[in-house]
């Protein structure tokens, strides 16, 4: 139980155009989804935290405007970065919450921008 | 403010050797803490949990952690290191609020190297 997919699981695009990325939850209603950004061999930064209805909350640092999140319903949240550009590609993973404490992980989607 | 300080990026073990990676926490109230593991391009999987109840936590794949709150610490064990155990490892605290919204702040990561 508890799975949670990304589409795509790689995506290449050039520079300039948008991508969208979508986090679902197979098994489960998420009232809460986290958008997190990952560096090569580094953590994972929060960039961003959804619920189902409203309007995403983002962290420090994070462009609102470039990485527009839409949390449409208790399965599905998108990440559509928009204006892509090379320093954009990095590893995107969501996870999804239903619970107090407990955070489900997708399996990540590898953006490019070239 | 939550933090957490993973202590050595890199941990290299022979395989049949015990692994130890190593996690400290700070928060201000107690805490609920986590152990991940990620494999080359995929997303993260729990190892295991600590949320208030046995300070001994025994995870999957054989891995333990235990709670020591004096030494606001959570290390994670195996006794006997396999070759498919080479990963990153992440530790991750949680203020664990109520209402399905709390954030996770995750360590820098430790990559386990097993050698044969």
């Amino acid at each position: 139980g508890a799975v949670v997919s990304q589409h795509p699981s790689w995506v290449i695009c050039k520079s300039g155009t948008s991508v969208k990325i979508e986090c679902r939850s197979l098994d489960f209603q998420a009232t809460t989804m986290f958008w997190y950004r990952q560096f090569p061999k580094q953590s994972l930064m929060l960039m961003a935290t959804s619920n189902e209805g409203s309007k995403a909350t983002y962290e420090q640092g994070v462009e609102k405007d470039k990485f527009l999140i839409n949390h449409a319903s208790l399965t599905l949240s998108t990440l559509t970065v928009t204006s892509a550009h090379p320093e954009d590609s990095s590893f995107y993973i969501c996870s999804a919450s239903f619970g107090e404490y407990e955070q489900y992980f997708g399996p990540g989607t590898r953006l490019t921008v070239t | 403010a939550q933090s957490v300080t993973q202590l050595g990026s890199h941990v290299s073990v022979s395989e049949g050797a015990l692994v130890l990676l190593r996690c400290n926490y700070s928060s201000s109230v107690p805490p609920y803490l986590f152990w991940y593991v990620q494999y080359p391009n995929q997303g993260l999987q729990l190892l295991l949990k600590y949320t208030s109840a046995a300070t001994l936590v025994k995870g999957i794949n054989g891995f333990e952690a235990e709670f020591k709150k004096s030494e606001t610490s959570f290390h994670l064990t195996k006794p006997s290191a396999h070759m498919s155990d080479a990963a990153e490892y992440f530790c991750a605290v949680s203020e664990g609020r109520s209402g399905g919204y709390n954030k996770l702040i995750f360590g820098a990561g430790t990559r386990l190297a097993v050698h044969p």
